[in-house]
Protein backbone atom coordinates (compact mmCIF):
# COMPACT_ATOMS: atom_id res chain seq x y z
CA UNK A 1 0.00 0.00 0.00
CA UNK A 2 1.34 3.57 -0.79
CA UNK A 3 2.41 5.69 1.97
CA UNK A 4 2.36 9.69 2.41
CA UNK A 5 3.53 11.22 -0.62
CA UNK A 6 4.68 14.89 -0.93
CA UNK A 7 5.56 16.95 -3.82
CA UNK A 8 7.46 18.79 -5.05
CA UNK A 9 10.54 17.06 -3.48
CA UNK A 10 12.39 20.11 -3.66
CA UNK A 11 11.69 23.35 -4.27
CA UNK A 12 13.74 26.39 -4.77
CA UNK A 13 12.16 30.00 -5.12
CA UNK A 14 13.24 33.27 -4.98
CA UNK A 15 12.58 35.59 -1.80
CA UNK A 16 8.54 37.07 -2.37
CA UNK A 17 7.27 34.36 -4.22
CA UNK A 18 4.57 32.15 -3.64
CA UNK A 19 4.47 28.29 -3.09
CA UNK A 20 2.29 25.37 -2.48
CA UNK A 21 3.47 22.29 -1.45
CA UNK A 22 1.60 18.93 -1.68
CA UNK A 23 0.21 16.17 0.49
CA UNK A 24 -1.11 13.12 -0.40
CA UNK A 25 -2.04 11.25 3.02
CA UNK A 26 -2.46 7.51 3.51
CA UNK A 27 -5.87 6.34 1.90
CA UNK A 28 -8.34 6.01 4.92
CA UNK A 29 -6.51 8.57 7.09
CA UNK A 30 -9.09 10.73 8.76
CA UNK A 31 -6.01 13.37 10.32
CA UNK A 32 -3.50 14.99 9.10
CA UNK A 33 -0.44 17.10 9.91
CA UNK A 34 1.94 19.39 8.71
CA UNK A 35 5.18 19.95 10.30
CA UNK A 36 8.29 22.32 9.68
CA UNK A 37 11.69 20.89 10.19
CA UNK A 38 14.77 23.69 10.29
CA UNK A 39 18.40 22.36 9.73
CA UNK A 40 19.64 21.32 12.52
CA UNK A 41 16.20 20.98 14.72
CA UNK A 42 13.48 19.10 15.61
CA UNK A 43 10.17 18.88 14.08
CA UNK A 44 7.85 22.58 15.00
CA UNK A 45 3.81 21.82 14.60
CA UNK A 46 2.28 24.03 11.83
CA UNK A 47 -1.90 22.64 11.48
CA UNK A 48 -4.08 19.45 12.24
CA UNK A 49 -6.72 18.59 10.13
CA UNK A 50 -8.84 16.16 11.58
CA UNK A 51 -12.10 15.12 9.23
CA UNK A 52 -14.47 17.92 8.86
CA UNK A 53 -13.70 19.35 11.90
CA UNK A 54 -12.11 23.08 12.01
CA UNK A 55 -8.46 22.75 11.52
CA UNK A 56 -6.24 23.40 14.43
CA UNK A 57 -3.77 26.31 13.34
CA UNK A 58 -1.77 27.00 16.08
CA UNK A 59 1.10 26.50 14.81
CA UNK A 60 0.99 28.45 11.60
CA UNK A 61 4.07 30.90 12.22
CA UNK A 62 2.38 34.12 10.02
CA UNK A 63 -0.41 34.99 7.96
CA UNK A 64 1.39 33.87 5.10
CA UNK A 65 0.94 30.25 5.97
CA UNK A 66 -2.58 29.02 5.40
CA UNK A 67 -2.83 25.43 4.02
CA UNK A 68 -6.12 23.63 2.92
CA UNK A 69 -7.58 19.99 2.76
CA UNK A 70 -10.48 18.82 0.50
CA UNK A 71 -12.43 16.43 2.98
CA UNK A 72 -10.31 13.41 3.25
CA UNK A 73 -7.89 13.79 0.82
CA UNK A 74 -5.36 15.95 -0.43
CA UNK A 75 -4.07 18.42 1.52
CA UNK A 76 -2.05 21.71 0.24
CA UNK A 77 0.23 24.57 2.48
CA UNK A 78 0.98 27.97 0.80
CA UNK A 79 3.40 29.92 1.91
CA UNK A 80 3.29 33.95 0.40
CA UNK A 81 5.57 36.35 -0.08
CA UNK A 82 8.70 33.41 0.87
CA UNK A 83 11.04 34.83 3.37
CA UNK A 84 14.24 32.95 3.52
CA UNK A 85 13.59 32.14 7.17
CA UNK A 86 11.12 30.05 5.72
CA UNK A 87 13.73 27.77 4.19
CA UNK A 88 13.00 24.37 5.82
CA UNK A 89 11.76 21.03 4.76
CA UNK A 90 8.19 20.82 5.33
CA UNK A 91 7.10 17.24 6.32
CA UNK A 92 3.17 16.00 6.58
CA UNK A 93 1.49 13.00 8.39
CA UNK A 94 -1.15 11.01 8.30
CA UNK A 95 -3.16 8.70 11.03
CA UNK A 96 -6.26 7.06 11.60
CA UNK A 97 -7.66 6.52 14.91
CA UNK A 98 -7.99 2.35 15.09
CA UNK A 99 -11.20 1.52 17.55
CA UNK A 100 -9.94 0.31 21.00
CA UNK A 101 -6.87 2.82 20.78
CA UNK A 102 -6.08 6.02 23.05
CA UNK A 103 -4.36 7.60 20.49
CA UNK A 104 -3.16 7.56 16.53
CA UNK A 105 0.46 6.65 14.87
CA UNK A 106 1.14 9.49 12.53
CA UNK A 107 2.98 8.43 9.70
CA UNK A 108 5.20 10.83 7.60
CA UNK A 109 5.77 11.81 3.79
CA UNK A 110 9.34 12.19 2.51
CA UNK A 111 9.01 15.80 2.79
CA UNK A 112 9.55 19.16 0.67
CA UNK A 113 13.19 21.29 1.04
CA UNK A 114 11.95 24.56 0.50
CA UNK A 115 15.18 26.95 -0.07
CA UNK A 116 14.12 30.38 -0.65
CA UNK A 117 17.36 32.60 -2.21
CA UNK B 1 2.85 23.49 27.09
CA UNK B 2 4.17 20.23 26.79
CA UNK B 3 8.79 19.90 25.42
CA UNK B 4 10.82 17.49 24.80
CA UNK B 5 14.53 17.40 25.71
CA UNK B 6 16.89 15.09 23.81
CA UNK B 7 20.32 16.30 25.94
CA UNK B 8 23.07 14.81 23.42
CA UNK B 9 23.00 15.87 19.86
CA UNK B 10 25.51 12.95 18.74
CA UNK B 11 25.80 9.51 20.11
CA UNK B 12 28.76 7.21 19.03
CA UNK B 13 28.37 3.26 19.94
CA UNK B 14 30.38 0.09 18.75
CA UNK B 15 28.72 -1.71 16.73
CA UNK B 16 27.56 -5.23 18.88
CA UNK B 17 27.59 -3.05 21.80
CA UNK B 18 24.68 -1.93 23.68
CA UNK B 19 22.91 1.67 22.87
CA UNK B 20 20.97 4.58 24.57
CA UNK B 21 19.29 7.25 22.79
CA UNK B 22 18.32 9.61 26.08
CA UNK B 23 14.91 11.68 26.23
CA UNK B 24 13.02 13.66 28.65
CA UNK B 25 9.83 15.57 28.19
CA UNK B 26 7.51 17.60 30.44
CA UNK B 27 3.73 17.37 30.08
CA UNK B 28 0.42 18.09 31.49
CA UNK B 29 -1.99 15.12 32.65
CA UNK B 30 -0.36 11.69 31.67
CA UNK B 31 1.86 11.49 28.10
CA UNK B 32 1.61 10.03 25.43
CA UNK B 33 5.28 8.91 24.28
CA UNK B 34 6.89 8.40 20.61
CA UNK B 35 10.18 7.20 19.00
CA UNK B 36 11.26 8.22 15.34
CA UNK B 37 13.95 7.61 13.21
CA UNK B 38 14.96 9.42 9.89
CA UNK B 39 17.37 8.13 7.30
CA UNK B 40 18.78 10.59 5.31
CA UNK B 41 16.99 12.28 2.20
CA UNK B 42 14.14 9.76 3.84
CA UNK B 43 10.53 10.68 5.90
CA UNK B 44 10.74 9.75 9.80
CA UNK B 45 9.82 6.40 10.15
CA UNK B 46 7.67 5.46 13.46
CA UNK B 47 10.07 3.16 15.79
CA UNK B 48 7.68 2.48 18.77
CA UNK B 49 5.03 4.14 21.38
CA UNK B 50 4.32 4.66 25.01
CA UNK B 51 0.22 4.91 25.83
CA UNK B 52 -0.64 2.54 28.84
CA UNK B 53 0.44 -0.42 30.61
CA UNK B 54 4.00 -1.86 30.71
CA UNK B 55 6.54 0.48 31.12
CA UNK B 56 9.15 -1.33 28.72
CA UNK B 57 7.65 -1.07 25.24
CA UNK B 58 9.59 -2.76 22.28
CA UNK B 59 9.31 -1.56 18.75
CA UNK B 60 10.71 -2.05 15.38
CA UNK B 61 14.08 -3.19 14.43
CA UNK B 62 14.77 -4.84 18.16
CA UNK B 63 14.71 -1.36 19.41
CA UNK B 64 12.82 -0.91 22.88
CA UNK B 65 11.99 2.04 25.91
CA UNK B 66 11.51 2.15 29.04
CA UNK B 67 9.02 4.93 30.71
CA UNK B 68 9.39 6.34 33.78
CA UNK B 69 7.38 8.54 35.48
CA UNK B 70 9.23 9.74 38.34
CA UNK B 71 12.17 10.24 35.89
CA UNK B 72 9.95 12.14 33.16
CA UNK B 73 12.34 10.08 30.72
CA UNK B 74 11.49 7.81 27.99
CA UNK B 75 14.80 6.78 26.83
CA UNK B 76 15.29 4.50 23.64
CA UNK B 77 17.41 1.29 23.87
CA UNK B 78 18.54 -1.82 21.91
CA UNK B 79 20.73 -4.40 23.42
CA UNK B 80 22.86 -5.31 20.10
CA UNK B 81 23.77 -2.20 17.94
CA UNK B 82 24.02 -2.70 13.70
CA UNK B 83 25.52 -0.58 11.39
CA UNK B 84 22.54 -0.15 9.71
CA UNK B 85 20.95 1.88 13.09
CA UNK B 86 23.03 4.95 11.86
CA UNK B 87 19.93 7.36 11.99
CA UNK B 88 18.62 10.59 13.26
CA UNK B 89 16.25 9.55 16.43
CA UNK B 90 13.74 12.05 17.36
CA UNK B 91 11.31 11.29 20.61
CA UNK B 92 7.92 13.11 20.31
CA UNK B 93 5.48 13.71 23.66
CA UNK B 94 1.27 14.55 23.54
CA UNK B 95 -0.59 14.63 26.41
CA UNK B 96 -3.33 11.94 26.78
CA UNK B 97 -5.49 14.57 26.16
CA UNK B 98 -6.56 17.20 23.05
CA UNK B 99 -5.39 16.80 19.83
CA UNK B 100 -3.14 14.27 18.26
CA UNK B 101 -0.15 17.12 17.59
CA UNK B 102 3.26 15.70 18.43
CA UNK B 103 5.95 18.03 20.48
CA UNK B 104 9.18 16.87 18.98
CA UNK B 105 12.63 17.01 20.61
CA UNK B 106 15.59 18.28 18.64
CA UNK B 107 17.02 14.78 17.57
CA UNK B 108 20.05 12.68 18.23
CA UNK B 109 22.52 11.68 15.79
CA UNK B 110 23.44 7.93 16.65
CA UNK B 111 26.53 6.69 15.05
CA UNK B 112 27.30 3.26 14.90
CA UNK B 113 31.19 2.48 14.68
CA UNK B 114 31.94 -0.49 12.49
Amino acid sequence: GAGVSQSPSNKVTEKGKDVELRCDPISGHTALYWYRQRLGQGLEFLIYFQGNSAPDKSGLPSDRFSAERTGESVSTLTIQRTQQEDSAVYLCASSSRLAGTLTDTQYFGPGTRLTVL
Amino acid sequence: AQSVAQPEDQVNVAEGNPLTVKCTYSVSGNPYLFWYVQYPNRGLQFLLKYITGDNLVKGSYGFEAEFNKSQTSFHLKKPSALVSDSALYFCAVRPNFGNEKLTFGTGTRLTIIP
